[in-house]
């Protein structure tokens, strides 16, 4: 199965700058990754797929870079609703498989 | 808006089966991938596995041996078997609906937290 590894584990950054989250993939998927948010007590959200599609009221604030092995998700302002974790998802192969995740904190 | 809703015993003995259904509304059960997906503090978050609405599945291979998809269309909802259990499947299980191979999970249930212990 592919092995997807985010980094950092945790990445604590001020509100109003800018984050950037990274996903790598054990074997190239092409663009098949997603990107989730999740909130304590809360099931994931899905924020982002594919080259740059995001979901159904996603602010355009979010937005992701890369093909192959190594993705990226930024935040271009962060808010105070944006403090959370993220998960990258690849769907070229099954299994779908998940990063560990990042979470994200307030600096 | 499409709402999704697990239920299911939230306490299972090892090495009995865990049964869980998810309730699908506001969406044609036509027209999504319906799938499990479980998160654990120690595996994180799983892909179990999804069901079309013909009834063609598609496992987790890690999971194969065990699991079980269902789905019954009239009643708009799917189900999850898993047989054997352990202290390892303590998790909480998601329904989620997929509209196709290149998308993501586009709609989540709340989770239902089940907890494999004697």
């Amino acid at each position: 199965e592919i092995v997807m590894t985010q980094s950092p584990a945790t990445l604590s950054v001020s509100p109003g700058e800018r984050a950037t989250l990274s996903c790598r993939a054990s074997q190239s998927i092409d663009r098949n990754l997603a990107w989730y948010q999740q909130k304590p007590g809360q099931a994931p959200r899905l924020l982002i797929y594919g080259p740059s599609t995001r979901a159904t009221g996603i602010p355009a604030r979010f937005s992701v870079s890369g093909s192959g092995t190594d993705f990226t998700l930024t935040i271009s302002s962060l808010q105070s609703e944006d403090f959370a974790l993220y998960y990258c998802q690849q769907y070229s192969t099954w299994p779908y498989t998940f990063g560990q995740g990042t979470k994200l904190e307030i600096k | 808006q499409v709402h999704l809703q697990e239920s299911g015993p939230g306490l299972v003995k090892p090495s009995e089966t865990l049964s869980l259904s998810c309730a699908v509304s506001g969406a044609s059960i036509s027209s999504y991938y319906w799938t499990w997906i479980r998160q654990s503090p120690g595996k994180g978050l799983e892909w179990i596995g999804h069901i079309y609405s013909d009834g063609s599945p598609q496992y987790n291979p890690s999971l194969r041996s065990r699991v079980s998809l269902s789905i019954d269309t009239s009643k708009y909802q799917f189900s999850l078997r898993l047989t054997s259990v352990t202290a390892a499947d303590t998790a909480v299980y998601y329904c989620a609906s997929l509209r196709g191979y290149a998308y993501g999970f586009s709609h989540w249930g709340q989770g239902a937290l089940v907890t494999v212990s004697s």
